[in-house]
């Protein structure tokens, strides 16, 4: 267990529809980082947060936003959703210690989109 | 634009040997940083190992080390001694360093089949 948690762990909806994937990161930990998986696309990186302030962006479409909140879970956001949009969604927190990154990553949102 | 190359799609070896998994990369940035990531057949991902692109040395994590050889732009990752448990796929990532800027670009991933 990496401490990181996701919810849900599988939805699914219709196309047009919006959901929202909430990663809840391991204690202590500032940085959130979002992916995406897909058969179509591989893996992706989508954004990262830390500590509330956006850190980097990835290949993130407008119609998905994220934020991260004062007690540091994050939330993906995913709207007018297509069915191309179906794919497993990776949170992960991450921790710095002596200048080394160590991620720790939850167990995934599978979305699939009819 | 930054790109990250793992030619190698599926490797197969039988246990105990040793393998190497390659990774290039392409970036414009002078500092970056490298990554290495698991996935086993059971969809969880696994980080591995991040290198600062100042550091060249060599790192060795048990059976698992890393080849960071900036003057080939290239970050590979051995495996001694395989293990049945060692299959998955691995894949290798670079993240740009450029302030606000910053994004992460995987490679497509090598599928390593480690068997008895």
């Amino acid at each position: 267990d990496s401490g990181v948690t996701q919810t849900p762990k599988h939805l699914i909806t219709a196309t047009g529809q919006r959901v929202t994937l909430r990663c809840s990161p391991r204690s202590g930990d500032l940085s959130v980082y979002w992916y995406q998986q897909s058969l179509d696309q591989g893996l992706q990186f989508l954004i990262q947060y830390y500590n509330g302030e956006e850190r980097a962006k990835g290949n993130i479409l407008e119609r998905f936003s994220a934020q991260q909140f004062p007690d540091l879970h994050s939330e993906l956001n995913l709207s007018s959703l297509e069915l191309g949009d179906s794919a497993l969604y990776f949170c992960a927190s991450s921790v710095v210690r002596a200048g080394q990154e160590t991620q720790y990553f939850g167990p995934g949102t599978r979305l699939l989109v009819l | 634009a930054q790109k990250v190359t793992q030619a190698q799609t599926e490797i197969s070896v039988v246990e105990k040997e040793d393998v190497t998994l390659d990774c290039v990369y392409e970036t414009r940035d002078t500092t970056y940083y490298l990554f290495w990531y698991k996935q086993p057949p059971s969809g969880e991902l696994v980080f591995l190992i991040r290198r600062n692109s100042f550091d060249e040395q060599n790192e060795i994590s048990g059976r698992y080390s890393w080849n960071f050889q900036k003057s080939t732009s290239s970050f590979n990752f051995t495996i001694t001694a395989s293990q049945v448990v060692d299959s998955a796929v691995y894949f290798c990532a670079l993240m740009g360093n450029t302030g606000t800027a910053s994004k992460l670009t995987f490679g497509t991933g090598t599928r390593l089949q480690v068997t008895l």
